[in-house]
């Protein structure tokens, strides 16, 4: 079955950039979003179709595409943004969804 | 603004079945599809499937197909999740979200606080 892969942990220091990537070979064909898990409270979409912000997320949070290597890019890392991040995309032909198995970023 | 709140947590028995509930308010519920989320202790979030809340139109995921069961109630604004055959593998927090395209592979916009379902004999 199809996997979306990412790298389990992230360290940086604050005011650092911290750059979250996601692996797929059917990247290149479906969009990618980008969730914030935080313990005890409801997930957070912080990107969607690979690189659209929602207005409610600071500017700080971008997303960009290379292949079949989608990132996750927090510039200016806060302590508040500690937290697992998980990609989410669909197999190449969009019959169901899949998860990357997450990456803990660690603010230092 | 929109909101998804879940019932409370569940401790259930090795062989019974858990129905967790999802209410939406801040947007018109018939709308959107609302999907369901699992997120095992030290696992990754796996997706089960989805509703469209409107027309109760549903795709599950192969691995749940014939055990999970949704459905949507437009009068109360709420969906629900129903799982069967509970083993200990389905422990998990249970999340539902809304879909903000029709389909597969919407983003999540807005999601559920979670719901702790433990099996336990």
């Amino acid at each position: 079955s199809y996997e979306l892969t990412q790298a389990p942990s992230v360290s940086v220091s604050p005011g650092q950039t911290a750059r979250i990537n996601c692996s797929g070979d059917a990247l290149t064909k479906q969009y990618t979003h980008w969730y914030q898990l935080k313990p005890g409270q409801a997930p957070v979409m912080v990107i969607y179709k690979d690189n659209v912000r929602p207005s409610r997320i600071p500017e700080r949070f971008s997303g960009s595409i290379s292949g079949t290597t989608v990132t996750l890019t927090i510039s200016g890392v806060q302590a508040e943004d500690e937290a697992d991040y998980y990609c989410q995309s669909a197999d190449s032909t969009g019959t169901y969804t899949v998860f990357g198995g997450g990456t803990k970023l660690t603010v230092l | 603004q929109v909101q998804l709140v879940q019932s409370g947590a569940e401790v259930k028995k090795p062989g019974a079945s858990v129905r967790v509930s999802c209410k939406a308010s801040g947007y018109t519920f018939s709308s959107n599809t609302i999907h369901w989320v699992r997120q095992a202790p030290g696992q990754r979030l796996e997706w089960m499937g989805w509703i469209n809340a409107g027309n109760g139109n549903t795709k599950y995921s192969q691995k749940f197909q014939g055990r999970v069961t949704f459905t949507s109630d437009t009068s109360a604004s709420t969906a629900y999740m129903e799982l069967s055959s509970l083993g200990s593998e389905d422990t998990a927090v249970y999340y539902c979200a809304r879909g903000f395209r029709p389909g597969t592979t919407s983003e999540l916009d807005y999601w559920g606080q979670g719901t702790l379902v433990t099996v336990s004999s």
